[in-house]
């Protein structure tokens, strides 16, 4: 079964409101979390890593006061984007590292956003 | 820097034909090797993996072996199914970050 979930799968927005997705690691805890960017028939883009605890660490021209990066607890990393614009549209992947004996990251299933 | 690069889609094949994605990788040092699968709408999902050189990874019929001296990490089945379409990502590890390649779409005719 799934070991991350995020939440909602999809989500649809008007411009300049802001939309939160949460990514939850369901059988580990996770210091460790990371946000990427997928763009339609792209590859994945590294956005930031979320440290439980600390600040998110972002990625060269990700803008972080746009993307907020929230690591509360071992199991759960928001992601927010404020005041969301249609170039916002995208779908949004987690991951989060469980530093067990197999040291595996594990993919949420992805959050699409659509701002109109 | 790290990077990875795999061969262009989109790639159409008839059912029960062989599949060869060619992925190579340029990476200091000995990176983990790895190959994602994404379904329509859905994330991604560990397809197979190899930590060091020579091994293989192999899962639903695919397999890849970790070549260190072309550093490739080719995914190969010899029979698809129409299941198997889908977008393959082949991607490194270094320490705790990925680097993916572009992907590659996979469709498979019945």
């Amino acid at each position: 079964g799934a070991v991350v979930s995020q939440h909602p799968s999809r989500v649809i927005c008007k411009s300049g409101t802001s939309v939160k997705i949460e990514c939850r690691s369901l059988d580990f805890q996770a210091t460790t979390m990371f946000w990427y960017r997928q763009f339609p028939k792209k590859s994945l883009m590294l956005m930031a890593t979320s440290n439980e605890g600390s600040k998110a660490t972002y990625e060269q021209g990700v803008e972080k006061d746009k993307f907020l990066i929230n690591h509360a607890s071992l199991t759960l990393s928001t992601l927010t984007v404020t005041s969301a614009h249609p170039e916002d549209s995208s779908f949004y992947i987690c991951s989060a590292r469980d530093r067990g004996i197999t040291d595996t990251q594990y993919f949420g299933p992805g959050t699409r956003l659509t701002v109109l | 820097g790290n990077s990875v690069t795999q061969m262009e889609g989109p790639v159409t094949l008839s059912e029960e034909a062989f599949l060869t994605i060619n992925c190579t990788y340029t990476a200091t040092g000995y990176p983990s090797l790895f190959w994602y699968v994404q379904y329509p709408g859905e994330g991604l999902q560990l397809l197979l993996k190899a930590t060091k050189a020579d091994d293989k990874g192999s899962n639903k019929g695919f397999e890849a072996t970790y070549r260190k001296e072309t550093t490739s990490f080719h995914l190969e089945k010899g029979s698809v199914q129409v299941s198997d379409s889908a977008v393959y990502f082949c991607a490194l590890r270094r320490g705790q970050n990925f680097v993916f390649g572009p992907g590659t779409r996979l469709s498979v005719l019945p």
